[in-house]
């Protein structure tokens, strides 16, 4: 799986958007672009996933870039709920190698959510 | 709709005695995934079934590391004798089928402490 590289820190001030870059200048044509989130004490969450278009659920906003090599996670109006550990995944689309079912969590973002 | 349920949330008990965690996947899901998580090492797959079969257990660290799945809706995963090594926090995911497209859903996991 492609190396994904992010901000080991951010600040958002709440209310306001949270805007959460990763960067996977080696992603392959077919490698997903995942995004799971850890609050503290509680288990990753998953938020939204895309392979090239942009992608909106109710949690968050995927913008992937047309060469494919990064990707911003949008928070549209950031709680203090949203702070937590935010991780940039990229996943191979394998339907050949049925065992690669590993998610790789790297080191994330802390985002911190100010009142 | 209720998510990944495990239990105990946290357990503490002395090194040599067997320990033993429990697993409610979502209702539906076809494979349910065991990971441990560590400062040092991060999240690590331990094992992962399908239909309550085992496909991949190449990340159970010893012999000491049992899993089992009776049935649709529980699993769990064993450690005996357990040693302070040991000591970490498990957690239990499950998806709908397996690839990329099929998220994985985390349950808040076990704090393990072996003393």
């Amino acid at each position: 799986d492609a190396k994904t590289t992010q901000p080991t820190s951010m600040d958002c001030a709440e209310g306001r958007a949270a805007n959460l870059p990763c960067n996977h200048s080696t992603i392959s044509g077919n490698e997903y672009v995942y995004w799971y989130r850890q609050i503290h004490s509680q288990g990753p969450q998953y938020i939204i996933h895309g392979l090239k278009n942009n992608e909106t659920n109710e949690m968050a906003s995927l913008i992937i870039t047309e060469d494919r090599k990064s990707s911003t996670l949008i928070l549209p109006h950031a709680t203090l709920r949203d702070t937590a550990v935010y991780y940039c995944i990229v996943r191979v689309a394998d339907w050949s190698n049925f065992g690669n079912e590993k998610l790789t969590f790297g080191t994330g973002t802390r985002l911190t959510i100010i009142p | 709709d209720a998510g990944v349920i495990q239990s105990p949330r946290h357990e503490v008990t002395e090194m040599g005695q067997e320990v033993t965690l429990r697993c409610k996947p979502i209702s539906g899901h076809d494979y349910l995934f065991w990971y441990r998580q560590t400062m040092m090492r991060g999240l690590e797959l331990l094992i992962y079934f399908n239909n309550n079969v085992p496909i991949d257990d190449s990340g159970m660290p010893e012999d000491r590391f049992s899993a089992k799945m009776p049935n649709a809706s529980f699993s769990t995963l064993k450690i005996q004798p357990s040693e302070p090594r040991d000591s970490a926090v498990y957690f239990c995911a499950s998806s709908l089928a397996v690839g990329v497209r099929f998220p994985q859903h985390f349950g808040d996991g076990t704090r393990l402490s072996i003393l």
